[in-house]
């Protein structure tokens, strides 16, 4: 079965420090990994992906991501993190079928203090 | 450019009224559409999927329907709303294939009194 664990329900950095949110994933053959970001009573938007090829990807906004087959991992990161990162980041697994269903995990609230 | 839309953005129902929300894609053509439920702005549940024209899939038993009756539009409905039916609804779509990523909608609030 496929399963998506992000293990911080919330983050907390200082404006400017590069800030990290977690994302472990179990699924069979190879997986495609996305982030998506959540502001308040908004919908989802795409971040970044990763389909294949190199294992740090540069997505929207700054963010990037790092895939890691050996410890299962899709880390989130950013350099340097600006008040306006604050929100609420989705990790999602894509299962492999036509019907493209995603497979998210709960969520971690990223708090960016001044 | 592909644009998604929902409505209405809020709404308010009492219990036991029905309840339609609507989804359309534009500047697409056959796309997966999807409907997720949100409860207290955290996790998403997956609620329906459909990959054609009367073709929808359920995810999850409950006295919520779907349907697609044109190529880029989903509904969500129900006869009878209760309680627990309250949250936010986000509906989706994606190109056909694995390595696509979805785009979602503005969302519906749903509160029921």
């Amino acid at each position: 079965a496929q399963s998506v664990a992000q293990p911080e329900d919330q983050v907390n950095v200082a404006e400017g420090n590069p800030l990290t949110v977690k994302c472990t994933y179990s699924v069979s053959g190879n997986p495609y990994l996305f982030w998506y970001v959540q502001y308040p009573n908004r919908g989802l938007q795409f971040l970044l992906k990763y389909i294949t090829g190199d294992n740090l990807v540069k997505g929207s906004y700054g963010f990037e991501a790092e895939f890691n087959k050996s410890q299962t991992s899709f880390h989130l990161k950013k350099p340097s993190a600006l008040v306006s990162d604050s929100a609420l980041y989705f990790c999602a697994v894509r299962r492999s079928s036509n019907t493209g269903k995603l497979i998210f995990g709960q969520g971690t609230t990223l708090q960016v203090k001044p | 450019s592909q644009t998604i839309h929902q409505w209405p953005a809020t709404l308010v129902q009492p219990v036991g009224s029905p309840l339609s929300l609507e989804c359309t894609v534009e500047g697409t053509s056959n796309p997966n559409l999807y409907w997720y439920r949100q409860a207290a702005g955290r996790g998403l549940q997956l609620l329906f999927y459909s990959v054609g024209i009367g073709q929808i899939s359920s995810e999850v038993p409950q006295n919520l329907s779907a349907s697609r009756p044109q190529d880029r539009q989903f509904i969500l409905s129900s006869k009878k709303l209760l309680l627990s039916d309250s949250g936010f609804y986000l509906c989706a779509w994606t190109r056909g294939g694995p390595t696509y990523e979805q785009y979602f909608g503005p969302g519906t609030r749903l509160t029921v009194t």
